[in-house]
């Protein structure tokens, strides 16, 4: 399958600061790429969806100003929590999909943010 | 919402083939049944898809209902590698809520020797 490549894979941050999470399709361009996030043991939550060159659409309850989605070019898209702080810390992961109307979604490795 | 009703959990014999079944009663026609797995702290995988006919890949085979209700993944010959949370998700193309993947609880398959 195609390759969907994220990072970092784990990173620590202090409380009040932000942090940038890059989603790459690495083989197909990605017409349009899903941010998730994911508490322990609980399935993914879908927090938005972002077409290349235009704002991104924030599923119900998502702060959009807190995490800010950028998706500049056909293979990166970026996630930056914004002053971040420690009910933040959970798994996110991306996805990216190609054009075609019933093309698979692929998954990054996800990020592993803790907020200290 | 997820549209789609999984058991919590199962468990299969190394070796054998792992059944896995979906509801989706109330799956539209423009909408395809996918399939992923979790494994552990990593990112979800792609398994396989289809709209109304059954489907086969390297990894796994759908059998979806003619009434297209309910489908079966089906992993012929399990390996304790396949221990996963299995995820079946309705979803329809990117002209139909973008599509979009809404998980559900899935199943977590075990896998034992």
């Amino acid at each position: 399958g195609a390759v969907v490549s994220q990072h970092p894979s784990r990173v620590i941050c202090k409380s009040g600061t932000s942090v940038k999470i890059e989603c790459r399709s690495l083989d197909f361009q990605a017409t349009t790429m899903f941010w998730y996030r994911q508490f322990p043991k609980k399935s993914l939550m879908l927090m938005a969806t972002s077409n290349e060159g235009s704002k991104a659409t924030y599923e119900q309850g998502v702060e959009k100003d807190k995490f800010l989605i950028n998706h500049a070019s056909l293979t990166l898209s970026t996630l930056t929590v914004t002053s971040a702080h420690p009910e933040d810390s959970s798994f996110y992961i991306c996805s990216a999909r190609g054009k075609s109307g019933a093309a698979e979604a692929f998954f990054g490795q996800g990020t592993r943010l803790t907020v200290v | 919402d997820a549209k789609t009703t999984q058991p919590t959990s199962m468990d299969c014999a190394e070796g054998r083939a792992a059944n896995l079944p979906c509801n989706h009663s109330t799956i539209s026609g423009n909408e395809y049944v996918y399939w992923y797995r979790q494994i552990h702290s990593q990112g979800p995988q792609y398994i396989i898809h289809g709209l109304k006919n059954n489907e086969t890949n390297e990894m796994a085979s759908l059998i979806i209902t003619e009434d297209r209700k309910s489908s079966t993944l089906i992993l012929p010959h399990a390996t304790l590698r396949d221990t996963a949370v299995y995820y079946c998700i309705v979803r329809g193309t990117i002209y139909n809520q973008g599509g979009k993947l809404i998980f559900g609880q899935g199943t977590e398959l075990s896998v034992k020797p």
